[in-house]
């Protein structure tokens, strides 16, 4: 079994939907939980990280983190056709600078 | 600043030849990072290196080499390149130190294709 667990996708939403991306994890140590965007042909890049349990917004983007179910989500208001991208979530402990990564869910938002 | 940079952005390589993976960096960090990325698999890292001078194996390190040659530069080597090692190759980096989140910038990747 993964220590991080991504729906790989691929998710296609109509413009303007609300979408939620999830990940599962297994490591109870796990602290630190983010969330990268990845254009196509691109490298990832950092979109929102939170720190323990919690909600964190920015914007149309939402984080939120359930460390009781080991579960952790990013949801996204009002969905643009530039929000097409593959989304990864990424996980450490405190101890480490090394993130685990899930496989990451393909979004496409169509017009 | 260019941030992260990698070269070349693409390789054909045939089994058997060798070849290096250059990266730098212009943020000063002191951490950088290796990793791979295949269909189905997500990303996974292959070598660490949280300073000038340090490395440390990842999740998938067989069949790599690594060099910290100075802060700004971490290379990674092919010795004898096979199929299984097609792939695009990230070359991240962070500010390091184990203290609080640290976030990972990357850079463009490199496609490797192997014959």
């Amino acid at each position: 079994q993964k220590e991080v667990e991504q729906d790989p996708g691929p998710l296609s939403v109509p413009e303007g939907a609300i979408v939620s991306l999830n990940c599962t994890y297994s490591n109870s140590a796990f602290q630190y939980f983010m969330w990268y965007r990845q254009y196509s042909r691109k490298g990832p890049e950092l979109l929102m990280y939170t720190y323990s349990s919690g909600n964190k917004e920015d914007g149309r983007f939402t984080a939120q983190v359930d460390k009781s179910s080991k579960y952790i989500s990013l949801f996204i208001r009002d969905s643009q056709p530039s929000d097409s991208a593959t989304y990864l979530c990424a996980m450490s402990s405190l101890d480490t600078d090394k993130l685990i990564f899930g496989t990451g869910t393909r979004l496409q938002v169509f017009p | 600043n260019a941030g992260v940079t990698q070269t070349p952005k693409f390789q054909v390589l045939k089994t058997g030849q060798s070849m290096t993976l250059q990266c730098a960096q212009d943020m000063n960090h002191n951490s950088m990072y290796w990793y791979r990325q295949d269909p189905g698999m997500g990303l996974r890292l292959i070598y660490y290196s949280a300073s000038e001078g340090t490395t440390d194996k990842g999740e998938v390190p067989n069949g790599y080499n690594v060099s910290r040659l100075n802060k700004r530069e971490f290379s990674l080597r092919l010795e004898s390149a096979a199929p299984s090692q097609t792939s695009v190759y990230f070359c991240a980096s962070s500010e390091g130190g184990g203290q609080g989140i640290m976030t990972q910038y990357f850079g463009p990747g490199t496609r490797l294709l192997v014959l």
